[in-house]
Formats: C-alpha cells, structure tokens, sequence
C-alpha cells in the first residue's frame, strides 16, 4: 500500500536558519507528490506539488524536488521567519479513483527569534 | 481563487443534539471531502462525494452522515456525537489531483 514518512518533530530553528524536512514515500506507479502547511487554529494550506519525476515544486521561499530513485520530496528553505512557524505535511496522490492523500505524520517547525 | 468556506468556525453541542456543518466552493470543483483531524495527528479521511454521489465511507459511524445538495455545497450532519468526536472537521474539494482544504470547523462535544 502506499505511505509517506516524515521526520519526527519538532523542529526548532533561529530566524533566517537553513531548513530541510525530510519526506519519503512508498507507492506503485507515479503518484503527485504534495507539501501542505498548517498554522495554528486554521485548516491545510497547499504550499507546493510535483506531479512527475524531477519536477521541483516552489513556492513563497520553498522548495521540494522530485526524487523517483530515492523515493524523496524533502522541503528546503534557504532562511526561515518566525511567520513559518507551523506543521508541515507531505502527501501523495495515487491519482486513482477518488483521488484520496496519503498523508505523513506531519513535522511540527518552530522558528525563534 | 482557491478558496474553500466552512461554517462555523467553532461549534459546541451536547451528545443528544442535532447540528450541521457546511462547506462551500465555487471552483467549479467536481469532488469534495470530509476529513476529521484529532491535535497533533494528519487528516483522517471520512467521506467523499464525486459528481454529487457519495463515492467513498470509510467506514464511518452512522451519527455523522453527509449530504451533498448541489455540486457547490457539502454538509455534514451531526447527531447523538461521543466526546471523542470532538476535533478538527476540514472539507476540501478537488481540481484533478490537487486538494484544496477549507479552514475547518472546531467542533466540541460535552
């Protein structure tokens, strides 16, 4: 069956610090691959998505590459603000009937000052 | 625009009462979603609706039971709750292979 595995949280960093959170998958064929964001007391926001291999998805700073041979989609920020503070998810799609997320268990990032 | 709406925002019922939760997109998406997300844990799948057909239950119990009036609109209706269903109820709705999450409704069950 299909998963995704995160690295366990919380991860603590200083503002403008290097981030990387780690995602892998198992899954059959070629699935779409998803970042999302959750902010205290709000719902998942889509941060990025790659649909095929070696796609990079990127959005506000953020990045996450396709990787088929390592089964991979790690987030990467070059400076993290406090404003990131949040958990992160990382998802796929089979893209079968239903178009149901496989979800990770989520990566709590807390950013100080 | 990507926006899904939900209402309420927060909603507090007894075990003996009758409440609805509703979601609203005007993406022209074809697909919509229940989930319910316990703190600390991803998004738990209930129910999705395609075409305005129940389409998937994950074997959820019979006091939550959605309805899906038109292709805009999903409810969830909600009666004789447990205290362990109080969480996060998000909706969410789909383009292709792509979900979009609403802000959810904060439901508590005394």
């Amino acid at each position: 069956g299909n998963s995704v595995t995160q690295m366990e949280g919380p991860v603590t960093l200083s503002e403008e610090a290097f981030l990387t959170i780690n995602c892998t998958y198992t899954a059959t064929g070629y699935p779409s691959l998803f970042w999302y964001v959750q902010y205290p007391g709000e719902g998942l926001q889509l941060l990025l998505k790659a649909t095929k291999a070696d796609d990079k998805g990127s959005n506000k700073g953020f990045e996450a590459t396709y990787r088929k041979e390592t089964t991979s989609f790690h987030l990467e920020k070059g400076s993290v603000q406090v404003s990131d503070s949040a958990v992160y998810f990382c998802a796929l799609n089979r893209n079968n009937a239903g178009n149901m997320l496989t979800f990770g268990g989520g990566t709590r990032l807390m950013v100080k000052p | 625009d990507t926006e899904v709406t939900q209402t309420p925002k927060h909603l507090v019922m007894g075990m003996t009462n009758k409440k609805s939760l509703k979601c609203e997109q005007h993406m022209g998406h074809r697909a919509m979603y229940w989930y319910k997300q316990k703190a600390k844990k991803p998004p738990e799948l209930m129910f999705v609706y395609s075409y305005e057909k129940l389409s998937i239950n994950e074997s959820v119990p019979s006091r939550f039971s959605p309805e899906c009036p038109n292709s805009s609109l999903l409810n969830l209706h909600l009666h004789a709750l447990q205290p362990e269903d109080s969480a996060l109820y998000l909706c969410a709705s789909s383009q292709v292979d792509t979900q979009y999450f609403g802000p959810g409704t904060r439901l508590t069950v005394l």
